[in-house]
Parts: C-alpha cells; structure tokens; sequence
C-alpha cells in the first residue's frame, strides 16, 4: 500500500518568514495530494491541493509543487503569521480515494 | 459549503458500554464516508471506508464487530464502539466526499473525543 513520509516533525521559523514542508509517497498510482492544517481538539481543514496532471498550484501565500518523476511534493507558506501555527499534513491519494497521511509538522509561528 | 458535522463533540463512558458517534454531511450528499481515529500527537489512521447502501471496509487489524459503521443516507454515517475500554479513547474523526466532486475530494468533521474510564 501507499506510504507518506513527511518531514520535518517541528518547525519553527519567526513572523514573515517562509516555510517550507515536504513529503515523499511511494504508490505511483497516487494522483491526489491534499494539505490538511489541523488546530488543536480540532479535524483537519483542506488548505491546498494538487492533482497529478498540475507540477505546481499556488493560493495566495500558500503554494505546493509536485514532482511526479522523484514522487515528491511540497507545501510552501510565505509571509507566515502567528495564526499559521497548527499541525499541517500531507495526504496522497488514488482515485479510489483513500487518503494516507503523512505523520504531520508541527509548525510554530513566532511573532 | 462543504461542511461536515459530528456528534457528539466529546463523550466520556465507563468502561464496557456502547458509544455512537454521528457524521453528516450539511450541504452536500456523500456517497463515500471515511472514519479515521487519532492518538494524542499522532497522524490519522483510518479505521474504515463507510458507502451508503453498503456495508463498510474496514482496515487491516480494525474490528468490524468492535467499530460498528452505518451509512443509512447520502447525508449521515454513524460509528458504535461497543463495549468501549480504556484504549478506545481517541479523536475520532470522520470525512465526506461530495457525490458530485472528484473521487479523492474530502472534507473533515470536527472529531469526536472519546474517554472511556
């Protein structure tokens, strides 16, 4: 079956900076990569997400490349703020529709 | 749009009884449903992929007769945990994905955090 490894586990970067976390999956057939941000005693909440006929898609100050051939994607944020502080996951996907998660990346904004 | 409830938001129970948990989805029918279960700083792990009119899939080492899933309509799934002990206690959270969107799509309830004493 499908594997996501995400990295890193932590995250800690000061107000304004960029972040970057990047997850690998194993299943070629995986063509739908979602980010999720989950706040604390809360469920995930969709923030981006990538198919595989698309290398890059960008939503205002969140981005995420894929790059089908090395099976690996990335989620960028710029300009972070405090109010970005959550845990964020990846998630890869085939058509069925089961989504594996990667083991998720605490991020902390400092302000 | 897209929005996906769940109820109870939390429970607590003694240990040995049942605990049903209720997944809807608000504005949009769901022929799919998933459950998924998350230990305090850990990933989700799905537990089962819950289709309307149909019995659920569960996943390897879930016990179907422990985690007991109904999908009765396009708008609502239910999760009984029977006969709940101590390492029952989880977030459990569900997701749905809309009839009319891409296979993968999916959109997460606010989870349920179970305590059984």
């Amino acid at each position: 079956g499908e594997n996501v490894e995400q990295h890193p586990s932590t995250l800690s970067v000061q107000e304004g900076d960029s972040a970057v976390i990047k997850c690998t999956y194993s299943d070629s057939a995986s063509n739908y990569f979602p980010w999720y941000k989950q706040e604390l005693g809360k469920g995930p909440q969709l923030i981006i997400d990538i198919r595989s006929n698309v290398g890059e898609k960008k939503d205002q100050r969140i981005a995420v490349t894929l790059n089908k051939t090395a099976k690996h994607f990335s989620l960028h944020i710029t300009e972070t703020q405090p109010e970005d502080s959550a845990v964020y996951f990846c998630a890869a996907s085939t058509s069925y529709g089961k989504l594996t998660f990667g083991q998720g990346t605490i991020l902390t904004v400092h302000p | 749009g897209a929005v996906v409830s769940q109820h109870p938001s939390w429970v607590i129970c003694k240990s040995g009884t049942s605990v049903k948990i209720e997944c809807r989805s608000l504005d949009f029918q769901a022929t799919t449903m998933f459950w998924y279960r998350q230990f305090p700083k850990q990933s989700l792990m799905l537990m089962a992929t819950s289709n309307e009119g149909s019995k659920a899939t569960y996943e390897q080492g879930v016990e179907k007769d422990k985690f007991l899933i109904n999908h009765a309509s396009l708008t609502l799934s239910t999760l009984t945990v029977t006969s709940a002990h101590p390492e029952d206690s989880s977030f459990y959270i569900c997701s749905a994905c809309p009839t009319s969107g891409g296979a993968s799509e999916q959109f997460f309830g606010p989870g349920t955090r179970l305590t059984v004493l």
